[in-house]
């Protein structure tokens, strides 16, 4: 069965541009979570849906961050505009209902601002 | 709230020895606990997880844990550490609300 797919695997950007990342959940998972890794902050959950609805955005840092999931098989983290600070590896995971359910990781993405 | 704790954030073992790494949790909520790997330039990787039933759990590449209620502990061990096993390990207690909360994470280096 296909895991959790991220893309773009890398991204390299300057300061300013909008950022984009995109992430497909396995098939039939009720929730998607994306996270943030980073060394000096280690692994940070940034935004959670379930069923396509956002639970829990409390991790967002700030308004250039937005995050949708506009159908069961897709979701977007965007960044707009983006900063140095937000160079870090981004995961996106998911899982099915319930708090005994592992949470399935894609390979991330690892972004970096000039 | 649910929080867990990770005991040295690097440990270091020979290939062929033990391997302890451990983790403590506080929760006010029956536990469900989880053990993931991250191999370099990987996601996170589920290698076992206690939910309810046995205290010891086996999961793959030959660790397992035992969670133990009374010491609020679930320490990952494996018997003889192999050079793939290099990685860094995370622990996550569920927070009732589908929420994981992870440890900081414990690298774990092999040498031959």
């Amino acid at each position: 069965d296909a895991g959790v797919i991220q893309s773009p695997r890398h991204e390299v950007t300057e300061m300013g541009q909008e950022v984009t990342l995109r992430c497909k959940p396995i098939s039939g998972h009720d929730y998607l979570f994306w996270y943030r890794q980073t060394m000096m902050r280690g692994l940070e959950l940034l935004i959670y849906f379930n069923n396509n609805v956002p639970i829990d955005d409390s991790g967002m840092p700030e308004d250039r961050f937005s995050a949708k999931m506009p159908n069961a098989s897709f979701s977007t983290l965007k960044i707009q505009p983006s900063e140095p600070r937000d160079s870090a590896v981004y995961f996106c995971a998911s899982s099915f209902l319930g708090s005994n359910q592992p949470q399935h990781f894609g390979d991330g993405t690892r972004l970096s601002i000039l | 709230a649910q929080s867990v704790t990770q005991l040295g954030s690097h440990v270091s073992v020979s290939e062929g020895a033990l391997v302890l790494l451990r983790c403590n949790y506080s929760s006010s909520v029956p536990p469900y606990l989880f053990w993931y790997v991250q191999y370099p330039n990987q996601g996170l990787q589920l290698l076992l997880k206690y939910t309810t039933g046995a205290t010891l759990v086996k999961g793959i590449n030959g660790f397992e844990a035992e969670f133990k209620k009374s010491e609020t502990s679930f320490h990952l061990t494996k018997p003889s550490a192999h050079m793939s096993d290099a990685a860094e390990y995370f622990c996550a207690v569920n927070t009732g609300f589908q929420k994981l909360v992870f440890g900081t994470g414990t690298r774990l280096l092999v040498s031959p």
